[in-house]
């Protein structure tokens, strides 16, 4: 049983471009929230997804949107980078939106240049 | 002042020793306590989950929450080299899912 599938696993962008990266929930799970972890701290809540609409959301700018598809897969989206977008992404998925079960994939680590 | 505290370390212990771990919290509303670990390069795997005040244990680690300290800790027994990681807590006011988490505290253990 795959667990929550995250892609790229590294990715390289430069200030201002934007970046999607995408995230496959763990089979049975419908719900996914986006976190950044930034080198040295703990993941901060960026959003969540759920029936395909935004349910929750943390104190990110409107830069960084989201997506829910039909299959429960999640994209997220940052537009003009900068340095300080520089982070790991996680995706975490969970059945139902509670947080039994609630799991993580290995992340995106994305660099800003 | 941060809504979660935690210190960062790093704790280093000798193998077989008890690891002693545990952050503070500010916001009363919070009802959900977990304790995650996360390996260099890798996403958080929860180790506890508990709700509300009062003690939690599974196997070598045990989990206690102090609602009316706003304190919680993780204890790992027998400790291994490979409970090196960093360790991090993580709380939330409702079972929907936006996870509060500290810093996290890097442990290492010695063989």
């Amino acid at each position: 049983d795959a667990g929550v599938t995250q892609s790229p696993t590294h990715l390289i962008k430069t200030r201002g471009q934007q970046v999607t990266l995408r995230c496959s929930p763990k089979s049975g799970h419908d719900t996914v929230s986006w976190y950044q972890q930034a080198l040295g701290q703990g993941p901060q809540f960026i959003f969540q997804y759920y029936e395909e609409e935004e349910r929750q959301r943390g104190n990110f700018p409107d830069r960084f949107s989201g997506h829910q598809f039909p299959n429960y897969s999640s994209e997220l989206n940052v537009n003009a980078l900068w340095l300080g977008d520089s982070a790991l992404y996680l995706c975490a998925s969970s059945p139902g939106g509670g947080l039994l079960g609630y799991t993580f994939g290995s992340g995106t680590r994305l660099t800003v240049v | 002042q941060k809504e979660v505290e935690q210190d960062p370390g790093p704790l280093s212990v000798p193998e077989g020793a008890i690891v002693s771990l545990n952050c503070t919290y500010s916001n009363s509303a919070f009802q959900y306590f977990m304790w995650y670990r996360q390996y260099s390069r890798k996403g958080p795997e929860l180790l506890m989950y508990t709700y509300s005040s009062g003690n939690k244990e599974d196997g070598r680690f045990t989990a206690q929450v102090d609602k009316s300290s706003k304190y919680i800790s993780l204890f790992i027994r027998d400790s291994q080299p490979s409970d090196s990681a960093t360790y991090l807590c993580a709380m939330s006011p409702d079972s929907w899912g936006k996870l509060q988490f500290g810093a996290g505290t890097q442990v290492v253990v010695t063989p």
